[in-house]
């Protein structure tokens, strides 16, 4: 498996409060995303990073915020969570547009109250 | 920007039997199709992929066909074998103006392969 670890893997909070997903990775990538797995929905792209602060918009963004001032690692903060953004969050890292395959983090389930 | 549509949204097969997924794509300058095996629990793991130059790839049991004048692409499992039942997503990636590849998923479908 690629070098990459999500933390925490499990988190309970209440609405209203903050929250950061960290996606760590040993591997070097350029390429680092966010998804959220919701039933029925598959995967959708939260937000992504194309190199060291360059982070860009995926089709969920409304509610969060990323930064990436390392390689190796991509953060993800609700700034409030809501109910809505209770889900499954999987961190994923590439080598670049061209190598295709994405490796995949363990995920962070995350309960908003 | 791209959509992906996946169907069916589950499949139940016989042991042995044929499966295949089929996604349609929105995005005509899209270039890379990989499809994604997620068993319960687990992380999704690519399983095969298809670039746009080629219309058909194979690796044992799992092929892949795609239509770029139809701009869809399906996933074919022969002889299915219970330790197939997982969801399989497919996916779809269009170079942006910094050619980072942004990938885009379709909705996933649920596989069960019964003994």
């Amino acid at each position: 498996d690629a070098g990459i670890t999500q933390s925490p893997r499990h988190k309970v909070t209440e609405t209203g409060t903050p929250v950061t997903l960290r996606c760590h990775q040993t591997e070097n990538h350029r390429y680092m995303y966010w998804y959220r797995q919701d039933p029925g929905h598959g995967l959708r792209l939260i937000h992504y990073s194309y190199g060291v602060k360059d982070t860009d918009k995926g089709e969920v963004s409304d509610g969060y915020s990323v930064s990436r001032s390392k390689t190796e690692d991509f953060l993800l903060t609700l700034e409030s969570a809501t109910s809505s953004q209770t889900s499954v969050y999987f961190c994923a890292i590439a080598g670049g547009p061209s190598t295709g395959e994405l490796f995949f983090g363990e995920g962070s389930r995350l309960t908003v109250l | 920007g791209e959509n992906v549509e996946q169907h069916p949204s589950t499949l139940s097969v016989q042991e042995g039997d044929s499966a295949v997924i089929k996604c349609t794509y929105s995005d005509s300058a899209s270039n890379y199709f990989p499809w994604y095996k997620q068993e319960l629990g687990k992380r999704p793991q690519l399983i095969i992929d298809i670039r746009s130059n080629v219309g058909e790839k194979k690796d044992q049991r799992i092929a892949v066909t795609l239509n770029k004048t139809a701009k869809h692409f399906s996933l074919h499992i022969t002889e299915t074998q219970p330790e197939d039942s997982a969801v399989y997503f497919c996916a779809a990636t269009t170079p942006g103006s910094s050619n980072t590849g942004k990938l885009i998923f379709g909705q996933g479908t649920t596989l069960q392969v019964k003994p």
